[in-house]
C-alpha cells in the first residue's frame, strides 16, 4: 500500500459529461500528479500541483483541469468526455515539487461509453 | 528530450528461468532511471531505482539492474523467475536537472508472462 488514495475505482459515463476523479497524498506529500494510462497513448503525464500551485503540465488536454486544495488533496475534472478519454488515471504523489520518487495511488478506471 | 524504449512488448520464460527485459533511454541531463511494475487491475509500484551511486541496482522481489551510461541501456533482470513475477514492468526516466526535473517519462511496457 502505497498510502495514496484515489476514488472512485471504477466510473462509468455517457459521452459529453463530466466527471471527478479524487486524489489523497501520502501523509506530508506536498506534490500530487496526475497520469492517464490508455491503450493508445501509455502512460503519459497530465499535470502536476506542489502545495496548491501548478507545478508542471503535460499532455493535458483544455476539457481537462486539475486544483489541489488547502488539505493537498487534489481532483482532476474531465469534462466534455469522449470514447477516448476511456483510460485508467493514476495519481502519485512525493514530498518535494521535483521529486522523481513518486509514490501511485491504484488509480480510477474510467469508461465512456 | 527524454525517451524511453522497452525492445519486447512481452516476454514469456518458464518458472525458474533467468528474466530480462530490456529498455534504452535517451536523456539530455543525467538521467534517473527506474523500473515500476504494475500487477493486474493494481497500481505501480517502484521496483528499483538508479539515481547516479552504484550502477548495479538491487530491487524488491530478487530484481537488479545494471545501468550502462556508454549503451543508454537499463536493463532488468531475475535470476529465477516466480510465477508471482506475472505483470507489466515500466522503465522509467526522469532528469536530475534541467527545466523536466522530476517528470517521469514511461516506456510503453513489457507483458512478462511466466509458464509453469
Amino acid at each position: 500500500d502505497s498510502g495514496v488514495t484515489q476514488t472512485p475505482k471504477h466510473l462509468i459515463t455517457a459521452t459529453g459529461q463530466r466527471v471527478t476523479l479524487r486524489c489523497s497524498p501520502r501523509s506530508g506529500d506536498l506534490s500530487v500528479y496526475w497520469y492517464q494510462q490508455s491503450l493508445d497513448q501509455g502512460l503519459q503525464f497530465l499535470i502536476q500541483y506542489y502545495n496548491g500551485e501548478e507545478r508542471a503540465k503535460g499532455n493535458i488536454l483544455e476539457r481537462f483541469s486539475a486544483q489541489q486544495f488547502p488539505d493537498l488533496h487534489s481532483e482532476l475534472n474531465l469534462s466534455s468526455l469522449e470514447l477516448g478519454d476511456s483510460a485508467l488515471y493514476f495519481c502519485a504523489s512525493s514530498v518535494g515539487p521535483d521529486s522523481y520518487e513518486q509514490y501511485f495511488g491504484p488509480g480510477t478506471r474510467l469508461t465512456v461509453t | 528530450a527524454q525517451s524511453v524504449t522497452q525492445l519486447d512488448s512481452h516476454v514469456s520464460v518458464s518458472e525458474g528461468t533467468p528474466v530480462l527485459l530490456r529498455c534504452n533511454y535517451s536523456s539530455s541531463y543525467s538521467p534517473s532511471l527506474f523500473w515500476y511494475v504494475q500487477h493486474p487491475n493494481k497500481g505501480l509500484q517502484l521496483l528499483l531505482k538508479y539515481t547516479s551511486a552504484a550502477t548495479l541496482v538491487k530491487g524488491i522481489n530478487g530484481f537488479e539492474a545494471e545501468f550502462k551510461k556508454s549503451e543508454t541501456s537499463f536493463h532488468l533482470t531475475k535470476p529465477s523467475a516466480h510465477m508471482s513475477d506475472a505483470a507489466e514492468y515500466f522503465c522509467v526516466v526522469s532528469d536530475q536537472e534541467g527545466s523536466t526535473l522530476g517528470r517521469l517519462y514511461f516506456g510503453r511496457g513489457t507483458q512478462l508472462t511466466v509458464w509453469p
